[in-house]
């Protein structure tokens, strides 16, 4: 079963605008999340993460929310730019259990 | 070039023969993970090391499949008899987890850039 669920397959936003990506997860033991990004045919490359005792952590244009109760996460690119194009995925751990990743979103940024 | 390293990068073989995959983790990183990814998927969880010793094996991980890593630093990645459906990208990780802390929660594990593998 699918523990961790990106519903959106695809997201295309301009240039310099906001990208939003959405994840949620069902298992309530995960108490760490994570974001890659990968390009085609090359292995995922760690964004960002942050801990379930936390609800936001960010980085640069990168910003990941996390909201416990709704068992939902969402990472935040402002401005977005063309080199984000990619594919993003989610991932959660919990203590004794593998990293466990979505399907992923590929992001498409326009000029 | 201090990152996850996988070689051969591609390999395509013929049904029924064996394969096997190399990776180096990032120096110092006493945890080596394999995943496994298909088209359209996210990467799906196989085996992970803590240095020497093999912690866990998913149940994706069919007999024809083993993976060592005799000194704790490179791991190999065996299939034997391979069939079509073990077409995929394989990818390997390390990260560091200091002793006594909980297994992978709180870790963040690091990728190589894959090895394809494509059975005809």
């Amino acid at each position: 079963d699918q523990q961790v669920k990106q519903n959106s397959p695809s997201l295309s936003v301009q240039e310099g605008r906001i990208s939003i990506l959405n994840c949620d997860y069902t298992n309530s033991m995960f108490d760490y999340f994570l974001w890659y990004k990968k390009y085609p045919a090359e292995g995922p490359t760690f964004l960002i993460s942050i801990s379930s005792i936390k609800d936001k952590n960010e980085d640069g244009r990168f910003t990941v929310f996390l909201n416990k109760s709704a068992k939902h996460l969402s990472l935040h690119i402002v401005p977005s730019q063309p080199g984000d194009s990619a594919v993003y995925f989610c991932a959660a751990s919990a203590p004794g259990y593998a990293l466990n990743f979505g399907k992923g979103t590929s992001l498409l940024v326009t000029p | 070039d201090t990152g996850v390293s996988q070689n051969p990068r591609h390999k395509i073989t013929k049904r029924g023969q064996n394969v096997t995959f190399r990776c180096d983790p990032i120096s110092e990183h006493n945890r080596l993970y394999w995943y496994r990814q298909t088209l359209g998927q996210g990467p799906e969880f196989l085996t992970y090391f803590q240095n020497e010793a093999q912690l866990e094996k998913s149940r994706l991980l069919s007999d024809r499949f083993s993976a060592e890593r005799p000194k704790g630093s490179f791991s190999t990645l065996e299939i034997q008899r391979t069939e079509q459906g073990d077409s995929a990208m394989y990818l390997c990780a390390s990260s560091f987890l200091p002793p006594g802390q909980n297994i992978f929660s709180g870790n963040t594990i690091y990728f190589g850039e894959g090895s394809w593998l494509t059975v005809v």
